[in-house]
């Protein structure tokens, strides 16, 4: 998975409770991005990063906040989980904006109860 | 504008038989098209991309073919194998590298 890790991998929560999802890289790739998957939507781009503390709202960013203070790490928050917030979460890196090739991680699921 | 249309939803094929997969999107302002495979419980896995300069790009037995005026691009797999059996996924970018993604297609090569 290109150098990518996610944690936790699994999580089980309740509506209301915060809920922090970190994605770390060694590739010391500028760009990172985060993703939600849900059955019939494919992937929908949640957050992005195009360098440190530097971030910007994907298609679905409703409910979401993200933080970049390294270059390997960005951290997706959901403040307060709601039920719609069930999903599975991949996080993907890219060097270069202008070659396009993103390399996902391999995810977490996310069960909001 | 910003949508990507893939289809089959799910598709069957026989080993050695030749899946085809379509997308279309809307946004001529996309110009890189990649594919991603994925696994059960795996992220996706970059396989192939084309950009709209070229009208087919072919690696191993995975070829892109691009119609830059209908705005459609299709997934080919020649000589399918059982371990391609996977989720396929299209997507569309701009310059700000912006993936939209297709809804994928799940694709099944019985032995």
């Amino acid at each position: 998975d290109a150098g990518i890790t996610q944690s936790p991998r699994h999580k089980v929560t309740e509506t209301g409770t915060p809920v922090t999802l970190r994605c770390h890289q060694t590739e010391n790739h500028r760009y990172m991005y985060w993703y939600r998957q849900d059955p019939g939507h494919g992937l929908r781009l949640i957050h992005y990063s195009y360098g440190v503390k530097d971030t910007d709202k994907g298609e679905v960013s409703d409910g979401y906040s993200v933080s970049r203070s390294k270059t390997e790490d960005f951290l997706l928050t959901l403040e307060s989980a709601t039920s719609s917030q069930t999903s599975v979460y991949f996080c993907a890196i890219s060097e270069s904006i202008l070659e396009g090739e993103q390399y996902f991680g391999p995810g977490t699921r996310l069960t909001v109860t | 504008q910003q949508q990507v249309k893939q289809s089959p939803q799910s598709l069957i094929v026989q080993k050695g038989g030749i899946p085809i997969i379509n997308c279309a999107y809307e946004n001529t302002a996309f110009d890189y098209f990649p594919w991603y495979q994925q696994f059960p419980g795996k992220g996706p896995a970059l396989l192939i991309a084309i950009r709209p300069d070229v009208s087919e790009k072919k690696e191993g037995r995975f070829t892109i073919s691009f119609n830059k005026s209908a705005k459609q691009f299709s997934l080919h797999i020649m000589d399918s194998q059982p371990g391609d059996s996977a989720t396929y996924f299209c997507a569309a970018g701009g310059a700000t590298n912006k993936l939209i993604f297709g809804t994928g297609t799940l694709l099944a090569v019985q032995p």
